[in-house]
C-alpha cells in the first residue's frame, strides 16, 4: 500500500534552534518527493523537490535530504525563526502522476 | 491572476443546503485538484482534473459531492444537502504538468455547516 508517514506529529522548539522533520514512504514507482510549508489559514507552498538521483538540496535555511534506498527524507531547518511555525507536509509523486500526502508535522517556534 | 483564486473564502450554511465552491487555477495549468482539510488534519484528496481526460473522482466521499471544470479552466465543487461533517477547508491546487509538477494552492474556502 502506498503510504507516507511523517514524524514527529508535532514539535516545539525555541527560536534560533535547529530541528529535523522526518518522512518515510512506501511508494512505488517513485517519481519525486516534495516538502510543502502550510502557514495557518493558508494554502501549502512548495519548499523543495527531491528526485530519485538527488541526495540533498537546500533552500535558504531549509535543507532536504533523500535516501532512495531506505525510502526516507528529512527536512532540516537551521536557526529557526518564529515565522517557521507552520505545518510541514511531505508529498510523494508516483510515476503516472498520483500524489500521496503525509499527515504533516506541526512545528511551533517559541521566542 | 498570478495565483490560484478560490471563492468564497468563508461560507456558513445550514444543514441540508447546497453549496458551490469556485476555483480559478493559474492560467495554462492543465491539472487541477480539490482537497479537503478538517481542523488539525492532513489534506484529503477529493478529485483531480487533467486536461480533457475524465476526472479522477476516487476521493469524493459520497454522491453528495460533485465537481466540474469548464473549458479546462475554472472548476466548481458542489456539495448537496450539506451535513455538519462537511465542515472543513476546501483547498484547490493547480499544476502545470500532471502529478510530478509543483502544486500551487489557493487560500481555501472555509465551509461551516450549522
Amino acid at each position: 500500500k502506498n503510504q507516507v508517514e511523517q514524524s514527529p506529529q508535532s514539535l516545539i522548539i525555541l527560536e534560533g534552534k535547529n530541528c529535523t522533520l522526518q518522512c518515510n514512504y512506501t511508494v512505488s514507482p517513485f517519481s519525486n518527493l516534495r516538502w510543502y510549508k502550510q502557514d495557518t489559514g493558508r494554502g501549502p507552498v512548495s519548499l523543495t523537490i527531491m528526485t530519485f538521483s538527488e541526495n540533498t538540496k537546500s533552500n535558504g535555511r531549509y535543507t532536504a535530504t533523500l535516501d532512495a534506498d531506505t525510502k526516507q527524507s528529512s527536512l532540516h531547518i537551521t536557526a529557526s525563526q518564529l515565522s517557521d511555525s507552520a505545518s510541514y507536509i511531505c508529498v510523494v509523486s508516483l510515476q503516472g502522476g498520483k500524489l500521496i500526502f503525509g499527515q504533516g508535522t506541526e512545528l511551533s517556534v517559541k521566542p | 491572476g498570478a495565483g490560484v483564486s478560490q471563492s468564497p473564502s468563508n461560507k456558513v450554511t445550514e444543514k441540508g443546503k447546497d453549496v458551490e465552491l469556485r476555483c480559478d487555477p493559474i492560467s495554462g495549468h492543465t491539472a487541477l485538484y480539490w482537497y479537503r482539510q478538517s481542523l488539525g488534519q492532513g489534506l484529503e484528496f477529493l478529485i483531480y482534473f487533467q486536461g480533457n481526460s475524465a476526472p479522477d473522482k476516487s476521493g469524493l466521499p459520497s454522491d453528495r459531492f460533485s465537481a466540474e471544470r469548464t473549458g479546462g479552466s475554472v472548476s466548481t465543487l458542489t456539495i448537496q444537502r450539506t451535513q455538519q461533517e462537511d465542515s472543513a477547508v476546501y483547498l484547490c491546487a493547480s499544476s502545470l504538468t500532471q502529478g510530478t509538477g509543483e502544486l500551487f494552492f489557493g487560500e481555501g474556502s472555509r465551509l461551516t455547516v450549522l
